[in-house]
């Protein structure tokens, strides 16, 4: 299984939602990330865990949560989201190498639209 | 901080005629390079990288990438192309990092260069 799955594939939601996306992997990859893609744009990463804890934070706005619940899972919680924040949301993850680093593996993303 | 640019926004070229997209890098020292291709609305998929070694590398459906450090390039080529082939392309670069580190995948990505092919 080489897989990095997301769900779900399309999502609208109100500026006073709360939902999440999740993302899975059963590679037996550590580190797993958040990427944001605007339209013709490239992607600009969000977030990084290795291990399960959180290594990076690209100054994400707070309205953005992530949540690594198990080697295997990834979360990203949204809440009180503008519409700037529409997006494909794309999750990807890697094995850690100390003094190297292996390729990403990423899902095929969820297109957020808030309204 | 590493920046990538690809020149070309837009390219179209007919089916079976030669590729080549353009990459160019800014970094201190040799990063690691990689070409992704995006269909519209999925994920990326890494078509190759470059870490070290031979300096010609080849990829999956039938891509290559030369690096030439003294032009800091790493272009994409395909001899033949297929209409399939028609999507968006980001060269991308990993800063190497040493000491026991790790860079934690956090690639910078060119703006991408969109290709048609036409029939």
């Amino acid at each position: 299984d080489t897989e990095v799955t997301q769900t779900p594939k399309h999502l609208v939601m109100g500026m006073t939602n709360k939902k999440s996306l999740k993302c899975e992997q059963h590679m037996g990859h550590r580190a797993m990330y958040w990427y944001k893609q605007k339209a013709k744009k490239p992607p600009e990463l969000m977030f990084v865990y290795s291990y399960e804890k959180l290594s990076i934070n690209e100054s994400v706005p707070s309205r953005f949560s992530p949540e690594c619940p198990n080697s295997s899972l990834l979360n990203l919680h949204l809440h009180a989201l503008q519409p700037e924040d529409s997006a494909l949301y794309l999750c990807a993850s890697s094995q850690p190498r100390e003094g190297s680093n292996e390729k990403l593996f990423f899902g095929s993303g969820t297109q957020l639209s808030v309204l | 901080a590493q920046s990538v640019t690809q020149p070309d926004i837009h390219i179209t070229v007919s089916e079976g005629a030669s590729l080549e997209l353009r990459c160019n890098y800014s970094y201190g020292a040799t990063p690691y390079l990689f070409w992704y291709v995006q269909s519209p609305g999925q994920g990326l998929q890494l078509l190759l990288k470059y870490f070290s070694g031979d300096t010609l590398v080849q990829g999956i459906k039938g891509f290559e990438a030369e690096f030439k450090r003294s032009q800091s390039s790493f272009n994409l080529r395909k001899p033949s192309v297929h209409w399939s082939d028609a999507a968006e392309y980001f060269c991308a670069v990993l800063p190497i990092t040493y000491a026991g580190g790790t860079s934690y995948g956090k690639l910078t990505f060119g703006q991408g260069t969109i290709l048609t092919v036409h029939p």
